[in-house]
């Protein structure tokens, strides 16, 4: 498997600008999680997502941010407008159903550097 | 909700010796605990994981303790090399949710 997969793995944009980021989570997962990683603040959940379906968004800062999955292969996360305090690192996650030996384990995707200027 | 702490922020051992990373954890009903290796420019890796019904595991050279009573679990590298040096992160999960540490910048010195 290739591992959780997350484009652009760059981002540069200019305030106001809206920006989607993508990730495929591993095939099989059932439970996928989008997190935020800053300097100051760490790593932050900002939401996700069972079977396809949001269960807690209650990271999400403002609505300027907003998340879908369509199917069980892809999620997006979107930022419009975009603003300067929005630079951070993107990464998505993607953990195993409660089976077997695959318990509860969480894998990340290489993440997405987003920069607005 | 649940909050972990982790120390120390920063950690420098001479290659060969001993590293040893600490976090704490307040919600009696976090039952998994995954330590991740983050290298610069990369995602966190999970590296070690124990669940909350076992006391020690060991992979090699890591292992990870976990005190439920006290609430405390800590990641033990043994033997440490250059490539070893990356910033360390503990969680916890409660419920379907993972709580993260601040995280450890460990640099084993050659």
């Amino acid at each position: 498997d290739a591992g959780v997969i997350q484009s652009p793995r760059h981002e540069v944009t200019e305030m106001g600008q809206e920006v989607t980021l993508r990730c495929k989570p591993i095939s099989g997962h059932d439970y996928l999680f989008w997190y935020r990683q800053t300097m100051m603040r760490g790593l932050e959940l900002l939401i996700y997502f069972n079977n396809n379906v949001p269960i807690d968004d209650s990271g999400m800062p403002e609505d300027r941010f907003s998340a879908k999955m369509p199917n069980a292969s892809f999620s997006t996360l979107k930022i419009q407008p975009s603003e300067p305090r929005d630079s951070a690192v993107y990464f998505c996650a993607s953990r195993s159903p409660t089976s077997g030996s695959s318990y509860n384990e969480q894998f990340f995707g290489p993440g997405t550097r987003l920069t607005v200027l | 909700g649940e909050n972990v702490e982790q120390h120390p922020s920063t950690l420098s051992v001479q290659e060969g010796d001993s590293a040893v990373i600490k976090c704490t954890y307040s919600d009696s009903a976090s039952n998994y605990f995954p330590w991740y290796k983050q290298e610069l420019g990369k995602g966190p890796q999970l590296i070690i994981d124990i669940r909350s019904n076992v006391g020690e595991k060991k992979d090699q050279r890591i292992a990870v303790t976990l005190n439920k009573t006290a609430k405390h679990f800590s990641l033990h590298i043994t033997e440490t090399q250059p490539e070893d040096s990356a910033v360390y992160f503990c969680a916890a999960k409660t419920g379907n949710q993972f709580y993260f540490g601040t995280g450890t910048s460990l640099t084993v010195i050659p």
